[in-house]
């Protein structure tokens, strides 16, 4: 009962690097979610994907790209990374009528 | 515009007294309601979920809800507090229809022995 998987776990980049994370869904979701989480700030919706084959931005979509591979999955591109992308990224996923359904996580910093 | 409030960043509560953990809530259109728990180093998991029908909400882990309109909130509660409760605590509202998620800053709950 895998659910929402999500790699790497942790991370350390240098400013100006990129990096691509991974998403993955195995329970037949149609809507995928991407948030990023700081301090006292809760979360923060970055793109989703209403269905496979759509994508559209979120509260801040500033500095990232996404891409719906598939319908499992749903990954978030960082072309180059900034410290203020330091954050804890959450991958999300529900079909209709249901809640979301949250990976564990990858801990992102960026130096 | 949606919005979530949810009031004290820190709640301190003795083992085996009362948790109350408030959330309000602003919204043009009937709300969908969420309560969701995250322990360290985790992800998020749904407590408990209102969506129209019974005001007073049960969830996991003996954890409750009721969704009062005419106070526009939704606050959390437990009758007796365990240590396995200490963990962030996010309420959230969604439109009826669409599910997407506007989060309060979360709640810290901290258990004393």
């Amino acid at each position: 009962n895998a659910g929402v998987t999500q790699t790497p776990k942790f991370q350390v980049l240098k400013t100006g690097q990129s990096m691509t994370l991974q998403c993955a869904q195995d329970m037949n979701h149609n809507s995928m979610y991407w948030y990023r989480q700081d301090p006292g700030m809760g979360l923060r919706l970055i793109y989703y994907s209403a269905s496979e084959g759509t994508t559209d931005k979120g509260e801040v979509p500033n500095g990232y790209n996404v891409s719906r591979l598939n319908k499992r999955e749903f990954s978030l591109r960082l072309e180059s990374a900034a410290p203020s992308q330091t954050s804890v990224y959450f991958c999300a996923s529900r079909t209709v009528n249901q809640p979301q359904h949250f990976g564990d996580g990858t801990r992102l910093s960026i130096l | 515009a949606q919005s979530v409030t949810q009031l004290g960043s820190h709640v301190s509560v003795s083992e085996g007294a009362l948790v109350l953990l408030r959330c309000n809530y602003s919204s043009s259109v009937p709300p969908y309601l969420f309560w969701y728990v995250q322990y360290p180093n985790q992800g998020l998991q749904l407590l408990l979920k209102y969506t129209s029908a019974a005001t007073l909400v049960k969830g996991i882990n003996g954890f409750e809800a009721e969704f009062k309109k005419s106070e526009t909130s939704f606050h959390l509660t437990k009758p007796s507090a365990h240590m396995s409760d200490a963990a962030e605590y996010f309420c959230a509202v969604s439109e009826a229809s669409n599910y997407q998620l506007i989060w309060g800053a979360g709640t810290k709950l901290i258990i004393k022995p």
